[in-house]
């Protein structure tokens, strides 16, 4: 399978707990995008990556939520002290450096906070 | 208020039946107009890429339309399938720097009834 990979699907944790999720974009692809989607709504951009730096965040990613691309390949998504309110499906999509270009999205990881 | 405004939010058809989804956006400077099929559970896959010069565009039973000085695109679907039911979402892509960010609609839901 060639297209975009996220790890975990699925992921149900105490509130409090950290989590981390995983990133497999294609193997060629230089920029990477979180984006997060709540039920009934359109994704909302979180942060992007071309190669490992990350060029910008959005207001909405607290300091509760890191990301990291360390050799500009697989990408993680920290969140720390989890809240009912990040219960929501996050994205990972990637694309390559280029104007008009497709960006492909994996199938997301579901995170359910109790 | 959101920068791609999309209608009608939800909509039913039958099967064979054509439809039309619209969507308006603000979102400047523009790059180009993207719509995405996303099935329940699923991260989006992308149906239609469109630059300011491109008026339509044709995936198959989706057709794409696109004006640039209105502001306005539609998807019509063309003799609906049952595994038409999804959300479809419009999603404009704006110049930044030298990247694009894209903004994306809250998305439609299609249910295409037997």
């Amino acid at each position: 399978d060639t297209g975009v990979s996220q790890n975990p699907r699925h992921k149900i944790t105490k509130r409090g707990q950290n989590v981390t999720f995983r990133c497999d974009p294609i193997s060629e692809h230089n920029r990477l995008y979180w984006y997060r989607q709540t039920l009934g709504q359109g994704p909302e951009f979180l942060t992007y990556f071309q190669n490992e730096a990350q060029l910008e965040k959005s207001r909405l990613l607290s300091d509760r939520f890191s990301a990291e691309r360390p050799k500009g390949s697989f990408s993680t998504l920290e969140i720390q002290r989890t809240e009912q309110g990040d219960s929501a499906m996050y994205l990972c999509a990637s694309s390559l450096v280029r104007e008009n270009t497709e960006a492909f999205f994996g199938q997301g990881t579901r995170l359910t906070v109790v | 208020k959101n920068q791609v405004e999309q209608s009608p939010q939800s909509l039913i058809i039958l099967e064979g039946k054509n439809c039309t989804l619209q969507c308006n956006y603000t979102v400047s400077p523009f790059s180009n107009l993207r719509w995405y099929k996303q099935d329940t559970g699923r991260g989006p896959v992308s149906l239609t890429i469109m630059t300011f010069s491109e008026n339509t565009k044709s995936n198959g039973r989706y057709t794409a339309t696109l004006d640039a000085d209105t502001k306005q695109s539609s998807l019509h679907i063309t003799a609906s399938q049952l595994s038409d039911s999804a959300s479809y979402i419009c999603v404009v892509s704006k110049r930044q720097g030298g990247s694009e960010k894209l903004v994306f609609g809250k998305g439609m839901k299609l249910t295409v009834n037997p």
